[in-house]
């Protein structure tokens, strides 16, 4: 699987935009872009999902390059309860190879 | 609707000892992966069934560690001779088929603690 890159860390104030950056320079063409979230204490949360275009929800938007070597995942306005750590993954196959991910703090 | 579920939610045991972990996959959902994941890190894929059968378990660190799903939807991971090393949360997730276009829906996990 195509490896990702994903700063260790990042910062947001409370009902601020954040966009959380990735980068998959080796992404191969049925790879798959998917963002996952970890809460304290939880298990792994979808996000969002997509393999060319720009996509939203009601959770975040996922905006990817034009050449797909990398995406950006956007929370619209940070709540304190999406502190947590987001992974980027990509995915051509069944199974999800999960990296050490973002660990978002949000300060109110 | 119900989520996945996983059962025991914590497990102690000694070294060398056997243990069994339960996933109950949301009804319907086809495909079921198993993960571990040790403090401060990521979700370390273990193995993935389509159905029935284990499409790939390259995850799976050694022969100590078995997974079935026998019935298709309920799936057991075991693992013998325990070792401290073993200790981390165990991530059940289940997905409505195993392409790689669908969403994961994970349990809770259970964690497993060997002394």
């Amino acid at each position: 699987d195509a490896k990702t890159t994903q700063p260790n860390s990042m910062e947001s104030n409370e009902e601020e935009p954040v966009h959380l950056p990735c980068n998959h320079s080796t992404i191969s063409g049925t790879d798959y872009i998917h963002w996952y979230r970890q809460l304290p204490s939880q298990g792994p949360e979808y996000v969002i999902h997509g393999l060319t275009s720009n996509v939203n929800n009601r959770m975040a938007s996922l905006a990817i390059a034009e050449d797909r070597k990398s995406s950006t995942l956007i929370l619209h306005r940070a709540t304190l309860r999406d502190a947590a750590v987001y992974y980027c993954i990509l995915r051509s196959l069944g199974d999800m190879r999960f990296g050490a991910g973002t660990r978002l703090t949000v300060k109110p | 609707g119900a989520g996945v579920s996983q059962t025991p939610s914590n497990k102690v045991t000694e070294k060398g000892k056997y243990v069994e972990l339960r996933c109950d996959p949301i009804s319907g959902h086809t495909a079921l992966y198993w993960y571990r994941q040790s403090l401060g890190q990521g979700p370390e894929f273990l193995i993935y069934f389509q159905g029935t059968g284990a499409a790939d378990d390259s995850g799976l660190p050694n022969d100590r560690f078995f997974a079935v799903r026998p019935e298709g939807s309920v799936s057991t991971l075991k693992i013998q001779r325990t070792e401290r090393g073993d200790s981390a949360v165990y991530l059940c997730a289940s997905s409505l088929t195993g392409l790689a276009g669908v969403e994961q829906f994970f349990g809770p996990g259970t964690r497993l603690t060997v002394l």
